[in-house]
């Protein structure tokens, strides 16, 4: 079946430095990703749209700025999460769009100090 | 979007059959039901997805009437194992899945 590979699977950076997340389609093609963040006890709430090729699609109350979504090609989308803060801790999950549904990656648990 | 409602929790024990069931009033013509489940720190994991009536795998059954504004997601005798968050999404699925947002999820707990 098709499969997401999310890496890295946990990260712990500093303060006000930057951390990139790759999202991998390993066996398809995805032109369409989505990016979500997880608090714990809570459900997942889609941060972004990244379609290859052009500029990612932001929900609001995202700051595009400070989480960079580049999708360069059909089997890549990374998240960058810029000058980080403490609040930015969580857990954030990609998944690939196909047709009738969704593919999710395993996830990244980010903890900034 | 159509917006999805389900019980924030549910408990059960091992051997039992599980049924949760997700109100989803606004779905579209064109919209799928799809459920997820996820254990803490990973990402959600298919299990089943349907348009109408019923569809069964080896792991679950869906069922879906015929209004299509609700859906109900049938574990057979479930084990500690499938203690989970459980999530149904509506989307419309044509040459690719558009963007579909989470609903709050049941949380499962399996007892012994």
């Amino acid at each position: 079946g098709a499969v997401v590979s999310q890496h890295p699977s946990r990260v712990i950076c500093k303060s006000g430095t930057s951390v990139k997340i790759e999202c991998r389609s390993l066996d398809f093609q995805a032109t369409t990703m989505f990016w979500y963040r997880q608090f714990p006890k809570q459900s997942l709430m889609l941060m972004a749209t990244s379609n290859e090729g052009s500029k990612a699609t932001y929900e609001q109350g995202v700051e595009k700025d400070k989480f960079l979504i580049n999708h360069a090609s059909l089997t890549l989308s990374t998240l960058t999460v810029t000058s980080a803060h403490p609040e930015d801790s969580s857990f954030y999950i990609c998944s690939a769009s196909q047709q009738y549904g969704y593919t999710f990656g395993s996830g990244t648990r980010l903890t900034v100090v | 979007l159509a917006k999805t409602t389900q019980p924030i929790s549910m408990d059960s024990y091992e051997g039992q059959e599980v049924n949760i069931t997700c109100s989803h009033n606004n779905i579209a013509t064109n919209d799928y039901i799809t459920w997820y489940q996820q254990f803490p720190s990973q990402g959600p994991r298919f299990i089943i997805q349907g348009y109408k009536t019923k569809v069964t795998n080896e792991v679950a059954s869906l069922f879906i009437p015929a209004d299509r504004k609700s859906s109900t997601l049938s574990l057979p005798r479930v084990s500690l194992s499938d203690t989970a968050v459980y999530y149904c999404l509506v989307g419309g699925y044509n040459t690719n899945a558009g963007k579909s947002t989470f609903g709050d999820g049941t949380t499962l707990t399996v007892k012994p």
